[in-house]
C-alpha cells in the first residue's frame, strides 16, 4: 500500500509570493491533516479535513487556506509569503477523524522563503 | 490545555547502551498517547501508541513505553541502542474527538548515538 505522497519535496520562493502543496493520502484514508515543523515553533497543527470538510483549524493567519477533493487528496496554500513561512510542511492521513486513528506523516515538502 | 514537555533536548548514548526519553503531557481526560520518530529529510514515523489498557506498550524497532497516569509520563525505552537509532523523537498526545481532534507535539528529543 503506497504511503503518504507529498509534492514537491522541495521549492523555493520569495517574499509576497504564493504557494500550493499538495497531499495524495493513503488509499482508504479520508482525513488529512497538516501540520508546520520550524526550529522554533516546532510541531503545529494547521488544519485537519474529511469528506472535503475543514473539521478543525489551528492558530495561523488566514494566508493559510486547504481544501481536499472528493477523491481525498489535499492541498494547502499560503499566500503572499513571509520569510517565517519557510518550514517543513507535513501533511498526514488517516481513515477518520476520531482520535483512535492513527496518523500517518508524508516525507514533507520544504518550503523556503527568500 | 493540552500539552506535551520533553525535557532532554538532546541525548547522547553509546551504541548498545539502554535509552530512556521522557515525557510528560497535561490533559483533562485518559489521553491518546503517541511516539514518532524523524530521521533527516524525513517525515514522522509510528513507533507505538497507546489508547487504554496495558500500561506497557511495545512498538516496532524494539522500543517500548510506559504509561503511568500518576506521573502523567509516557516514557520511551529501549534495551540496547543500535547507531541507526540516531535521530529526533516526539512524544505527542491526541484528543478523542469533536472540534479538537489534533496531536500535540512535545519539542523533540535529538538522539545521538555514538560508536
Amino acid at each position: 500500500k503506497a504511503g503518504v505522497t507529498q509534492t514537491p519535496r522541495y521549492l523555493i520562493k520569495t517574499r509576497g509570493q504564493q504557494v500550493t502543496l499538495s497531499c495524495s493520502p493513503i488509499s482508504g484514508h479520508r482525513s488529512v491533516s497538516w501540520y508546520q515543523q520550524t526550529p522554533g515553533q516546532g510541531l503545529q497543527f494547521l488544519f485537519e479535513y474529511f469528506s472535503e470538510t475543514q473539521r478543525n483549524k489551528g492558530n495561523f493567519p488566514g494566508r493559510f487556506s486547504g481544501r481536499q477533493f472528493s477523491n481525498s487528496r489535499s492541498e494547502m496554500n499560503v499566500s503572499t509569503l513571509e520569510l517565517g513561512d519557510s518550514a517543513l510542511y507535513l501533511c498526514a492521513s488517516r481513515a477518520g477523524p476520531s482520535g483512535a486513528n492513527v496518523l500517518t506523516f508524508g516525507a514533507g515538502s520544504r518550503l523556503t522563503v527568500l | 490545555a493540552q500539552s506535551v514537555t520533553q525535557p532532554d533536548i538532546h541525548i547522547t548514548v553509546s551504541e548498545g547502551a539502554s535509552l530512556e526519553l521522557r515525557c510528560n503531557y497535561s490533559y483533562g481526560a485518559t489521553p491518546y498517547l503517541f511516539w514518532y520518530v524523524q530521521s533527516p529529510g524525513q517525515g514522522l514515523q509510528l513507533l507505538l501508541k497507546y489508547f487504554s489498557g496495558d500500561t506497557l506498550v511495545q512498538g516496532i524497532k524494539g522500543f517500548e513505553a510506559e504509561f503511568k497516569r500518576s506521573q502523567s509520563s509516557f516514557n520511551l525505552r529501549k534495551p540496547s541502542v543500535h547507531w541507526s537509532d540516531a535521530a529526533e523523537y516526539f512524544c505527542a498526545v491526541g484528543s478523542y474527538g469533536g472540534a479538537t481532534n489534533k496531536l500535540i507535539f512535545g519539542t523533540g528529543t535529538l538522539l545521538a548515538v555514538q560508536p
